[in-house]
C-alpha cells in the first residue's frame, strides 16, 4: 500500500464550479499537510499547508485535514481556466522532514 | 530575485553512462532537495542538503549521490544509467529546512536510451 493515495484524474469542470481533490495517507505519525499545483512544464508550487485537523482558508482554496480518517482535500471556490494544473497533496512528518508526493490529480477547467 | 535555476535544463544519454545535474538555489537559501518525477512513479524525495551536509536521503540505489558546495549550489550524480532512470529531476531551495519556504526550479529533463 502506498503512504499517499491520490485519484489521478484528469477531472473536467465547468468554469466557477466547485472543485473537490483528495488523498489518503495511511502513516499516522503524519502531523504536517501541503498542497502543491504544478503547471505543465513548470516546478511544483506551494498553494498551503496546515499542520492541523480542520479547515484552512486562503483566498478561493480551502484545505481540509481529517486525522481521525486520514483524509486531505483541497476545495477550490469559482474555478478559473488558469486553475488548470495537476495538483499534488505532500504529507509530511513535520515541516523540516522529507515530502512524501500523492501521484498528482490533473485538473482541467473548461471555459 | 532570481528563482531556482537548474542546468541543463535537457538532457539525452545512454545506459550506462553517467549524469551530472546541477542545481543553483535562491541567493542565501541554504538548503536544497532533489526530486525524481515519473509518470508511474510520480514525485519521489532523494535528498536533501543543508550547509553542506545530507540530512535526509530518500529509498533510492545508491548509484544516485549528492552534494552541496559551500555557496549553496548542488549537484546530483548518476551512475551507470538506467532506462527507468529517465525522468524530470527537480530541484528546490530553501532558507532553512522547513518546506513552506521551499521553491522548486524548472526540473532537468534527461531520457536514458
Amino acid at each position: 500500500q502506498k503512504e499517499v493515495e491520490q485519484d489521478p484524474g484528469p477531472l473536467s469542470v465547468p468554469e466557477g464550479a466547485i472543485v473537490s481533490l483528495n488523498c489518503t495517507y495511511s502513516n499516522s505519525a503524519f502531523q504536517y499537510f501541503m498542497w502543491y499545483r504544478q503547471y505543465s512544464r513548470k516546478g511544483p508550487e506551494l498553494l498551503m499547508y496546515t499542520y492541523s485537523s480542520g479547515n484552512k482558508e486562503d483566498g478561493r482554496f480551502t484545505a481540509q485535514v481529517d486525522k481521525s480518517s486520514k483524509y486531505i482535500s483541497l476545495f477550490i471556490r469559482d474555478s478559473q481556466p488558469s486553475d488548470s494544473a495537476t495538483y499534488l497533496c505532500a504529507p509530511s512528518y513535520s515541516s523540516a522532514s522529507k515530502i512524501i508526493f500523492g501521484s498528482g490529480t490533473r485538473l482541467s477547467i473548461r471555459p | 530575485k532570481a528563482g531556482v535555476t537548474q542546468t541543463p535544463r535537457y538532457l539525452i544519454k545512454t545506459r550506462g553512462q553517467q549524469v551530472t545535474l546541477s542545481c543553483s538555489p535562491i541567493s542565501g537559501h541554504r538548503s536544497v532537495s532533489w526530486y525524481q518525477q515519473t509518470p508511474g512513479q510520480g514525485l519521489q524525495f532523494l535528498f536533501e542538503y543543508f550547509s553542506e551536509t545530507q540530512r535526509n536521503k530518500g529509498n533510492f540505489p545508491g548509484r544516485f549521490s549528492g552534494r552541496q558546495f559551500s555557496n549553496s549550489r548542488s549537484e546530483m550524480n548518476v551512475s551507470t544509467l538506467e532506462l527507468g532512470d529517465s525522468a524530470l529531476y527537480l530541484c528546490a531551495s530553501s532558507p532553512g529546512t522547513v518546506k513552506e519556504t521551499q521553491y522548486f526550479g524548472p526540473g532537468t529533463r534527461l531520457l536514458v536510451l
